[in-house]
C-alpha cells in the first residue's frame, strides 16, 4: 500500500472549519482514500473515502487532487468533540483489503 | 455500519499469564483484523483472523505469542500468550465487508495492562 504523509498536529478555532491535509504521492490508480480518526482512548472512527471525486458525507467534504497525489480533509464547523487523531490512509479496496496506518494529525480545535 | 463489541474491555495481568480478548461483530462479515495500540502510539495491524483456517500475520508477529481463532463469521479471539509489561496496550479487532459495505470498522478496544 502507499504511504501518506500528514502533518503532525494542527489547530483549529470551534466553529471554524478544519482543513487537513495528506499526501499520498504514489497512489496506485486501484487506492482509494480513507479518512478515519480516533478520539483518546476509542476505537478508529471512520469518517469518509474517496477514488478520484469529491465526497462530501454528514461528517465531512474529502477533495482529492485531479493527479491523486494529494487531498485535504474539511470538517465544516469543527467543535471540540472533534478534537482527535485524524488519518489519511490510502489502500486497494478488495476482499483482502486492510488499513495500515501512520501517525496521523493530531487536531486541537480550541475555544 | 457493523457493530463491533470487544470482552473484556479492560484487564489487568500479571506477567507470565494469558489473556483471550472476543470480538462479536453484529452481521456477518468478509474480514476481521486485530491491531495493537501502544501507549502513544499508532495503531499496528497484528494479524488477519481468517475464517476455518490459520490467521496471517504480519512481520513481527507470530501466532505462539498471538494465537487467533475464527471460527464463524461473526466472531474471533485474540489470545496473548506469555504476557510481558511490553504487551500492555489497546487491543483493538476490526471487520471489513459487512451488509456490501467497502469500509472497515473497529470495536471499541481491550486496554491490557501487565504487571
Amino acid at each position: 500500500d502507499a504511504k501518506t504523509t500528514q502533518p503532525t498536529s494542527m489547530d483549529c478555532a470551534e466553529g471554524r472549519a478544519a482543513n487537513l491535509p495528506c499526501n499520498h504521492s504514489t497512489i496506485s490508480g486501484n487506492e482509494y482514500v480513507y479518512w478515519y480518526r480516533q478520539i483518546h482512548s476509542q476505537g478508529p472512527q471512520y469518517i469518509i473515502h474517496g477514488l478520484k471525486n469529491n465526497e462530501t458525507n454528514e461528517m465531512a467534504s474529502l477533495i482529492i487532487t485531479e493527479d491523486r497525489k494529494s487531498s485535504t480533509l474539511i470538517l465544516p464547523h469543527a467543535t471540540l468533540r472533534d478534537t482527535a487523531v485524524y488519518y489519511c490512509i490510502v489502500r486497494v479496496v478488495s476482499n483482502t483489503g486492510k488499513l495500515i496506518f501512520g501517525q496521523g494529525t493530531t487536531l486541537q480545535v480550541k475555544p | 455500519s457493523a457493530v463491533i463489541s470487544q470482552k473484556p474491555s479492560r484487564d489487568i495481568c500479571q506477567r507470565g499469564t494469558s489473556l483471550t480478548i472476543q470480538c462479536q461483530v453484529d452481521s456477518q462479515v468478509t474480514m476481521m483484523f486485530w491491531y495493537r495500540q501502544q501507549p502513544g502510539q499508532s495503531l499496528t495491524l497484528i494479524a488477519t483472523a481468517n475464517q476455518g483456517s490459520e490467521a496471517t500475520y504480519e512481520s513481527g508477529f507470530v501466532i505462539d505469542k498471538f494465537p487467533i481463532s475464527r471460527p464463524n463469521l461473526t466472531f474471533s479471539t485474540l489470545t496473548v500468550s506469555n504476557m510481558s509489561p511490553e504487551d500492555s496496550s489497546i487491543y483493538l479487532c476490526s471487520a471489513f465487508g459487512g451488509r456490501g459495505t467497502d469500509t472497515q470498522y473497529f470495536g471499541p478496544g481491550t486496554r491490557l495492562t501487565v504487571l
